[in-house]
């Protein structure tokens, strides 16, 4: 069972546009919501996060946009760029009494491409 | 420079011959987990260890062991390896606890089991 679902799986934007990656959630305990992003031969590396007490959380060209109502949250990039072109996780964490934030499910991944 | 560091960076072996993957972290990190990722699969956890002498299993353990004798150590075993582990493999470590929850990975390491 999935506990995160992301979309899509790939995404190619042109240089200067917005790219929209979406993860829905299953769990209504999870309380933290990271996204991290990978360059090739690179382990991933947080890029921004959230909790759920906020709606909308901002880092530079980077938004992350929470929806407690619909379970779902999202990473906005504005103002894309070639060198944003990575693969993007959602994530969120196992929760319950075993651990915080540490240990987290992750999405399948969505690889942006952006086009100069 | 704080790091999380895994070696090998690519092993290639044979079904059945025992290798081990190690991971050393230098930031005093109490949590340490291992992942594979593979294409279309995203990062699944294989184990996890919230402190010395304490592990638990993934969502992918099958296959694995590890064992945390050390703070600094978290080595990912492979007793009989398969052609279906092929994969590529990231340790990740972290404080627990507190505000800071940003998982610091290492990496990876590309295993092809033939």
């Amino acid at each position: 069972q999935q506990q995160v679902k992301q979309s899509p799986q790939s995404l190619i934007v042109q240089k200067g546009g917005i790219s929209i990656i979406n993860c829905a959630y299953e769990n209504t305990a999870f309380d933290y919501f990271p996204w991290y992003q990978q360059f090739p031969g690179k382990g991933p590396a947080l890029l921004i996060a959230i909790r759920p007490d906020v709606s909308e959380k901002k880092e530079g060209r980077f938004t992350i946009s929470f929806n407690k109502s619909a379970k779902q949250f999202s990473l906005h990039i504005m103002d894309s760029q070639p060198g944003d072109s990575a693969t993007y996780f959602c994530a969120a964490p196992l929760g319950g009494d075993q651990t915080g934030a540490n240990n987290l499910f992750f999405g399948t991944g969505t690889r942006l491409t952006v086009i100069p | 420079e704080a790091q999380v560091t895994q070696n090998p960076r690519y092993l290639i072996t044979v079904t059945g011959k025992k290798l081990t993957v190690t991971c050393s972290q230098n930031m005093n990190h109490e949590y340490m987990s291992w992942y594979r990722q593979d294409p279309g699969l995203g990062l699944r956890q294989i184990y996890y260890s919230m402190n010395v002498e304490v592990t638990d299993k993934g969502d992918v353990p099958e296959g694995y062991k590890v064992s945390r004798k050390e703070k600094r150590n978290f080595p990912l075993i492979l007793e009989s390896p398969s052609p279906n582990q092929t994969s590529l493999y990231f340790c990740a470590s972290s404080w627990t606890g507190g505000t800071n929850e940003k998982l610091f990975f290492g990496s990876g390491t590309q295993l092809s089991v033939l």
